[in-house]
């Protein structure tokens, strides 16, 4: 079994959806928890990230963790043609770079 | 934005060359990453630098070698180029903020490598 695991996609949304993203993972060690959007042919770049349990928000995107059930959600609210990209999910024990553990991410396309 | 780069975007080499994939960034961060991802699958990190002269290797075993001698400069070395080298590198940097918030990293564009 993955450390990380996340439904790969493709997964394709009308624009203006509510789009739920997710991940499940087996460490319950995990404690910082991250969400990247990776567009085609670019480096990921960081979009969210969270410590322990609970939900936040910024803008369109609500990151939320429950450790009871080991599953991290991302929701992106009105989703535009723009948010169209690869969504990782990363998470790890300590606060250290060289532990991120990645998922395998999940294809979206928003289509207008 | 970040400013970190990685040359070239894209390598078709033949097997057995010696090749060597760049990573700058101008942001003076400590921390450098190098990670190996193919299609649909997980980022796999293959070597991490706490800063100058310190190297580690990563969780997924690798052939190719780096390099810290200036803070800014992280470059990847595979001595003799092999088909299962074909893969997506991506360089990453971070602050390195020990005890701080989450250790943002920050990734260049990737280099596709195909090795024929």
């Amino acid at each position: 079994q993955k450390e990380v695991e996340q439904d790969p996609g493709p997964l394709s949304v009308p624009e203006g959806a509510i789009v739920s993203l997710n991940c499940t993972y087996s460490n319950s060690a995990f404690q910082y928890f991250m969400w990247y959007r990776q567009y085609s042919r670019k480096g990921p770049e960081l979009l969210m990230y969270t410590y322990s349990s609970g939900n936040k928000e910024d803008g369109r995107f609500t990151a939320q963790v429950d450790k009871s059930s080991k599953y991290i959600s991302l929701f992106i609210r009105d989703s535009q043609p723009s948010d169209s990209a690869t969504y990782l999910c990363a998470m790890s024990a300590r606060n250290y770079g060289q532990n991120f553990v990645f998922g395998p991410g999940t294809r979206l396309s928003v289509l207008p | 934005e970040a400013d970190i780069y990685q040359t070239p975007r894209y390598l078709v080499i033949g097997t057995g060359k010696k090749i060597t994939l760049e990573c700058s960034q101008t942001m003076g961060h400590d921390k450098m990453y190098w990670y190996q991802q193919d299609p649909g699958m997980e980022l796999h990190l293959i070597h991490y630098s706490y800063g100058v002269n310190s190297t580690e290797k990563g969780d997924l075993s690798s052939e190719s070698t780096v390099s810290r001698i200036r803070t800014e400069h992280f470059p990847l070395t595979l001595e003799s180029a092999r088909p299962s080298h074909t893969s997506q590198y991506l360089c990453a940097s971070s602050p390195g903020l020990a005890g701080g918030p989450l250790e943002t990293q920050y990734f260049g564009p990737g280099t596709r490598l195909l090795v024929l």
